[in-house]
């Protein structure tokens, strides 16, 4: 079955520096790729997508690559503030079930 | 549009016990998910309805269950609750078809003791 694998699990960055979250898929048949930014105590939000027709998708300070051949897609942070602190979900989604299988999310410290 | 809603909000069950949650999808859309947090852990998911019909199941046991009404409001089910059922329950909303961009709800904080 369908499967993403993310990494890190945890990563720290120093304030203004970047930070990238990788994740890999399984099903080729995957079409629709989101990102979502749960803060402690709330609920996960939609911050970006891309879709399989797209390469890299960009939203002010973060931003979305996809490697089809490669069935990887990363998201990338520049400028980080203390407030992009948060666990970061990524996730594939089949075109043919609509099913969502989510990655195991990372951990996003930024010290000020 | 109002966004994804769920009741309640929290809730305290004895082992044994069964529970009933409840998620309003956005206006419109017709798919609603529901997904188990569990802390430490990512989003489990449970189970998938659109237009009344489950139409994608995760693995989790017989005792989990769901449906969905003709106003895409659905429900889920846990009878006989065990410790380990204790987590976030999160339901989330998409249109279904064409668009696929998933909304979360608040989610129901479930305690079993």
């Amino acid at each position: 079955g369908e499967n993403v694998e993310q990494h890190p699990s945890t990563l720290s960055v120093q304030e203004g520096d970047s930070a990238v979250i990788k994740c890999t898929y399984s099903d080729s048949a995957s079409n629709y790729f989101p990102w979502y930014k749960q803060e402690l105590g709330k609920r996960p939000q939609l911050i970006i997508d891309i879709r399989s027709n797209v390469g890299e998708k960009k939203d002010q300070r973060i931003a979305v690559t996809l490697n089809k051949t490669a069935k990887h897609f990363s998201l990338h942070i520049t400028e980080t503030q203390p407030e992009d602190s948060a666990v970061y979900f990524c996730a594939a989604i089949d075109s043919g079930t609509y099913k969502y299988i989510f990655g195991t999310g990372t951990r996003l410290k930024v010290l000020a | 549009k109002a966004g994804v809603t769920q009741t309640p909000r929290y809730l305290i069950k004895t082992r044994g016990q069964q529970v009933t949650l409840s998620c309003s999808p956005i206006s419109g859309h017709r798919s609603v998910s529901w997904y188990q947090q569990t802390p430490g852990q990512g989003l489990q998911f449970l189970f998938e309805y659109f237009s009344e019909t489950q139409r994608n199941k995760g693995n989790f046991p017989g005792r989990f269950s769901g449906r969905q009404f003709s106003n895409s409001r659905s429900e889920m089910n846990v009878s006989t609750l065990e410790l380990g059922d204790s987590a976030l329950y999160l339901c989330a909303s998409s249109p279904g078809q064409g668009g696929n961009e998933q909304y979360f709800g608040p989610g129901t904080r479930l305690t079993v003791t």
